[in-house]
C-alpha cells in the first residue's frame, strides 16, 4: 500500500498569514497514463470532506484562488496564501493512482 | 446539484449486519463509479470500497465481509456489512467518483457494540 505522510499534524496560523501542508508518498503517484492522481481535501468541524485541489494543482471550481496545490512524485505541497477563519478544520492529501486509495493521517489547521 | 444522501446506518453488535444506501442525484448515475470512505470516531479518513464498470475493489480490512453493489435504475449505492467488527465503527460517507473524490454525503453512523 501507498503511505501517505502528512507534516505537520497541526498549525496555528495568523489570519493574513500564509500556511504550508506537505504531504509525502512512499512511492511515485505518477499513472502509466500520465497523470497523478493526488487530491486535497478540506473537513471543517462537523462537516464532510471537501475536495480542494485535484491532480496535484487543479483548483476545484468555487475554492478561493488563495489554496495552491504543487508538486510531483512523491512530494507534495498545499498552501494558503492568507488564512481566513473559514479555512479551519483539518486537512487530507489522498493519492488514487493505485488501489486501495489512501489517505494522509490529516493536519489540524487552526486560527 | 449533486446529491449523496446515506441511510441504514445504527447500532449493531458484534457479529451483526447493516446495510447502507446513498441515494444519488444530480449527475448521470450510471456513468459514474462511487465509493465508500468511512471515519472511525476522532479519527482519519479510510477507503472502504468502490464501485465501477471494471467490477468492485475492496480495502484489505473489509474484504469478504462487506460487499458494495449498485443498483442504476434506482440511482443508488449499497454497502452490505456483514460480521461487523467493533473496529468497524465509524461515520461512512457515500463518494461519488473512482479517482476524484468531488461530492461527499454527509454520512451515516454504524457502531458496533456489545
Amino acid at each position: 500500500d501507498v503511505v501517505m505522510t502528512q507534516t505537520p499534524l497541526s498549525l496555528s496560523v495568523t489570519p493574513g498569514q500564509p500556511a504550508s501542508i506537505s504531504c509525502k508518498s512512499s512511492q511515485s503517484l505518477l499513472h502509466s497514463d500520465g497523470k497523478t492522481y493526488f487530491s486535497w481535501f478540506l473537513q471543517r468541524p462537523g462537516q464532510s470532506p471537501q475536495l480542494l485541489i485535484f491532480e496535484v494543482s487543479s483548483r476545484v471550481s468555487g475554492v478561493p484562488d488563495r489554496f495552491s496545490g504543487s508538486g510531483s512524485g512523491t512530494d507534495f505541497t498545499l498552501k494558503i496564501s492568507r488564512m481566513e477563519a473559514e479555512d479551519v478544520g483539518n486537512y487530507y492529501c489522498m493519492q488514487a493512482t493505485s488501489l486501495p486509495r489512501t489517505f494522509g493521517q490529516g493536519t489540524k489547521v487552526e486560527i | 446539484e449533486v446529491q449523496l444522501l446515506e441511510s441504514g446506518g445504527g447500532l449493531v453488535h458484534p457479529g451483526g449486519s447493516l446495510r447502507l444506501s446513498c441515494a444519488a442525484s444530480g449527475f448521470p448515475f450510471n456513468a459514474y463509479a462511487m465509493t465508500w470512505v468511512r471515519q472511525a470516531p476522532g479519527k482519519g479518513l479510510e477507503w472502504v470500497s468502490t464501485i465501477s464498470y471494471t467490477g468492485d475493489d475492496y480495502a484489505d480490512s473489509v474484504k469478504g465481509r462487506f460487499t458494495i453493489s449498485r443498483d442504476n435504475s434506482k440511482n443508488t449505492v449499497f454497502l452490505q456489512m456483514n460480521r461487523l467488527r467493533i473496529e468497524d465503527t465509524a461515520v461512512y460517507y457515500c463518494v461519488k467518483g473512482l479517482r476524484l473524490f468531488d461530492h461527499w454525503g454527509h454520512g451515516t453512523l454504524v457502531a458496533v457494540s456489545s
